[in-house]
């Protein structure tokens, strides 16, 4: 069973620039969730999907940035006209659905540098 | 949102010594997890621990829900347990919020 998998592991692009990331969730994981870490922090809930549904967003989850899910597989995370402080760890997570409770699993991530 | 606190924010071992990481909720969850950070900052599952005592290996977790914290313990600890760890909780649905996270550092 492999794991969540994210594309790029690292970006570097300069202001102003639109970015792309992609989350690939575990097979059969019908929750998909985005979170942002920043240096010294914890991770911070960004938007989460049950298949192709978007849930929940965060107010950090500003009108720059979009999230996909469009066949309840594979999901993507834009930023447009990127700002220095995006600059941070991007994470994905994906969890079964259970009936009380479920244990996410996260990715490697993708790195995040606004020159 | 759930505030959730963790305890100590910096930890210094030698190898061998025990430890024991404490995290605090504000509000009760019904999802609770342990995690630690690589170098690389990939979040690596330990725990998932509503309620109750788990272990495995040279770890353990003790969750008391009805007073809203949690703890890690590790023991004999060992260099390579050196990293980030962070409890993270929320709701059966939907978003985890994380602590800041205790940084352990563990010298040979």
């Amino acid at each position: 069973d492999t794991g969540v998998s994210q594309n790029p592991r690292h970006k570097i692009t300069k202001r102003g620039q639109n970015v792309t990331f992609r989350c690939d969730p575990i097979s059969e994981h019908n929750r998909l969730y985005w979170y942002r870490q920043t240096l010294g922090q914890g991770p911070e809930f960004l938007t989460y999907f049950q298949n192709e549904a978007q849930l929940e967003k965060s107010r950090l989850l500003s009108d720059r940035f979009s999230a996909e899910r469009p066949k309840g597989s594979f999901s993507t995370l834009e930023i447009q006209r990127t700002e220095q402080g995006d600059s941070a760890m991007y994470l994905c997570a994906s969890s079964p659905k259970v009936r009380v409770g479920s244990e996410q699993y996260f990715g490697p991530g993708t790195r995040l540098t606004v020159t | 949102g759930i505030q959730v606190e963790q305890s100590p924010p910096d930890l210094i071992l030698q190898e061998g010594a025990n430890s024991t990481l404490r995290c605090n909720f504000s509000d009760s969850v019904n999802n609770l997890q342990w995690f630690h950070q690589n170098p690389w900052g990939q979040l690596i599952n330990l725990f998932y621990i509503p309620s109750g005592t788990k272990q495995n290996g040279r770890l353990s977790a003790t969750t008391v829900a009805t007073e809203r914290y949690s703890l890690l313990y590790i023991s004999s600890s060992q260099t390579t347990d050196s990293g980030v760890y962070f409890c993270a909780g929320g709701s059966t649905l939907g978003r985890l919020y994380f602590g800041r996270g205790t940084q352990l550092t563990v010298w040979p």
